[in-house]
């Protein structure tokens, strides 16, 4: 069954340290990935998105991804977290199979500062 | 701006009622879609429209949910007989018409509480 596991749900960290979520998906065929963003209070938003290409996507406010196929993973990172990175974080994959957009089950990320 | 509208913000009603969540997409994204967002469940696919195909109801966790979307554009999520685990935040999201190629942008979604 095509799934998107996050193995990381609650993640806390001090500012300046270094972050790393993972997300394993399990799919066949072609697939898109994307990590999205929830601040407290907001709705979800794009950070960033793997369609082709280039296996290393940067995204907004200095987030990147690297895709590796042959783990089947799609990690986010950050070389340096500030407190206004806190927030649950979302990875999601779209098989070209289905269409339909399947997303991790979240990780929480504290920042103290 | 004009970005994903969901309607009402929070929605609070008894057990056995329906309900009914509205959803305006971005005007002249042809995809739609639903979500469920349950503590600690993250995110479930609920519905999927996309122009003028048969929507993808796959998602749907029971024959009390169903949804429409009239004339290409609102969307509309009812839940009948509602139950204690629809509690949820409900999310609508709406792409442009590719669903492969373009990212789903989310609305704030309607926070549903049975009581």
């Amino acid at each position: 069954a095509q799934s998107v596991s996050q193995h990381n749900h609650h993640v806390i960290l001090s500012e300046a340290a270094s972050l790393e979520l993972g997300c394993n998906y399990s799919y066949g065929g072609t697939v898109n990935l994307f990590w999205y963003v929830q601040y407290p209070g907001q709705h979800l938003q794009l950070l960033l998105k793997y369609f082709s290409g280039d296996p290393l996507v940067k995204g907004i406010k200095g987030f990147e991804a690297e895709f590796i196929k042959s783990k089947f993973s799609f990690n986010l990172r950050k070389p340096s977290v500030q407190w206004s990175d806190t927030a649950e974080y979302f990875c999601a994959a779209c098989s070209s199979n289905t269409g339909k957009l399947i997303f991790g089950q979240g990780t929480t990320l504290q920042v103290k500062p | 701006g004009a970005g994903v509208s969901q309607s009402p913000s929070n929605k609070v009603t008894e057990k056995g009622k329906d309900v009914e969540l509205r959803c305006d997409p971005i005007s002249g994204h042809t995809a739609l879609y639903w979500y469920r967002q349950s503590l600690g469940q993250g995110l479930e696919f609920l519905i999927y429209f996309q122009g003028n195909s048969a929507p993808d109801k796959s998602g749907l966790p029971s024959d009390r949910f169903s949804a429409e979307r009239t004339g290409g554009s609102v969307s509309t999520l009812t839940i009948q007989r509602t139950q204690q685990e629809d509690s949820a935040v409900y999310l609508c999201a709406s792409s442009l018409v590719d669903r492969f190629n373009q990212p789903q942008h989310f609305g704030d979604g309607t926070r549903l509480s049975i009581l």
